[in-house]
């Protein structure tokens, strides 16, 4: 498989539920990310790892909590959601090492998250 | 701070019309221009990208030109098709930076 994977696709969760999102990149690169795409607002970073360290933090709330054990792999674990957490989560990933793809990133189809 | 501002929609246009989205950015340095495309129900995909000035970005037949004095990143293309209705996303990212700083987004339309 190439490219950014993402799953769940479709994720449906109470408020009290427990999960986690997950994210694989098969593309080499060091660099992944976090995003959060509700309707009519922009795309909001939440999480930037760098070569596995977390190297930003968007003043996201502690419900959210990312993951990232090696290079390739992101989660998202949820829990305690709140309804308007609902939205599409994107994972992208992107190179590090200076170049021409410096700076460009790559992204998975997303997950469709809904909380009730 | 870094910022990109789109022109607001939607687009709505009849098929093989003319198709201009505007872009416009405020950025220290000369950062790297993007245009990224999503398709309903899907991520964003990579469009094209500029990284320097006068430099033009291309791909199925879209084209964005890298414009230093204007600050501008517009993206054109000649004769759109129904396949093309998605949310355009401006981008810019700093040298040397990792963060993607996005526009809005545009919702264009295209009509048989």
């Amino acid at each position: 498989e190439t490219g950014v994977t993402q799953t769940p696709r479709h994720l449906v969760m109470g408020m009290t539920n427990k999960k986690s999102l997950k994210c694989e990149q098969h593309l080499g690169h060091n660099a992944m990310y976090w995003y959060k795409q509700s309707a009519k607002k922009p795309l909001e970073l939440m999480f930037v790892y760098s070569l596995e360290e977390r190297v930003e933090n968007n003043s996201v709330p502690s419900r959210f909590s990312p993951e990232c054990p090696n290079s390739s792999h992101l989660f998202l674990h949820l829990h305690t959601l709140q309804p308007e957490d609902s939205a599409l989560y994107l994972c992208a990933s992107s190179p590090t090492s200076a170049g021409e793809e410096l700076g460009t990133q790559y992204f998975g189809p997303g997950t469709r998250l809904t909380v009730l | 701070g870094d910022s990109v501002t789109q022109m607001e929609g939607p687009v709505t246009l009849s098929e093989e019309a003319f198709l201009t989205i505007n872009c416009t950015y405020t950025a220290t340095g000369y950062p790297s221009l993007f245009w990224y495309v999503q398709y309903p129900g899907e991520g964003l995909q990579l469009l094209l990208k500029a990284t320097k000035a006068d430099d033009k970005g291309s791909n199925k037949g879209f084209e964005a030109t890298y414009r230093k004095e204007t600050t501008s990143f517009h993206l054109e293309k000649g004769s759109v098709q129904v396949s093309d209705s998605a949310v355009y996303f401006c981008a810019l990212s700093r040298p040397g930076a990792q963060k993607l700083v996005f526009g809005q987004g545009t919702r264009l339309t295209i009509n048989p």
